[in-house]
């Protein structure tokens, strides 16, 4: 079936330690995005790429940064820099079709104490 | 993106028709409105989307007023599974564009 895969579903870090969370899509989609979303709270954009190579800041990149190497994968590192890491990651993706909907994946929660 | 307003809870009852209201007085003539819902803890999920005309398909039905400022999505027959958090937003909908999510309207569905 194809969908977007995020690993693992829980993770846990130690301040201080930069940590990378895993999407990869086999949806053939162009565009990918990293959401964060706090307990109680909507989803914040934290960065999109609209193909390969390229990618923008969304509305809290600071203290994050991602890679899109290959059309499936969009890796997001939480690094040491981010004040306050602890949330629900998620990934989505969407194809080239104009008004082509955004797909979810079920999402990282990470844990840094 | 448009702003979009939603009431923060509703409940209905199990078997019956929800209707969900939507505000986007601000919306432009480019942009789509999107639902999504998401269940605690899940990914949100897509539901529909709309540009003026009324739209249906297996989940619900959306309905979009002729001055496109108001929206509403009709779960027909609520189930209790339906309980969940359901946001409405307005997004160009140009190819690879993002989504910018408000705080939804949480729906109980009551047995």
């Amino acid at each position: 079936d194809g969908g977007i895969t995020q690993s693992p579903k829980y993770l846990f870090r130690k301040e201080g330690q930069n940590v990378t969370l895993s999407c990869e899509q086999n949806l053939n989609h162009d565009a990918m995005y990293w959401y964060r979303q706090d307990p109680g709270q909507g989803l914040r954009l934290i960065y999109y790429s609209q193909i390969v190579n390229d990618f923008q800041k969304g509305d809290i990149a600071e203290g994050y940064s991602v890679s899109r190497e290959k059309k499936e994968s969009f890796p997001l590192t939480v690094t040491s820099a981010q004040k306050n890491p602890t949330a629900f990651y998620l990934c989505a993706s969407s194809g080239t079709a104009y008004n082509s909907p955004l797909h979810f994946g079920n999402g990282t929660r990470l844990t840094v104490t | 993106d448009a702003k979009t307003t939603q009431p923060p809870s509703m409940d209905c009852a199990e078997g019956r028709a929800a209707n969900l209201p939507c505000n986007h007085s601000t919306i432009s003539g480019n942009e789509y409105v999107y639902w999504y819902r998401q269940i605690h803890s899940q990914g949100p999920q897509y539901i529909i989307h709309g540009l003026k005309n009324n739209e249906t398909n297996e989940m619900a039905s959306l309905i979009i007023t002729e001055d496109r400022k108001s929206s509403t999505l009709i779960l027909p027959h609520a189930t209790l599974r339906d309980t969940a958090v359901y946001y409405c937003i307005v997004r160009v909908g140009a190819a690879g564009n993002k989504l910018t999510f408000g705080g939804g309207t949480r729906v109980l569905v009551k047995p």
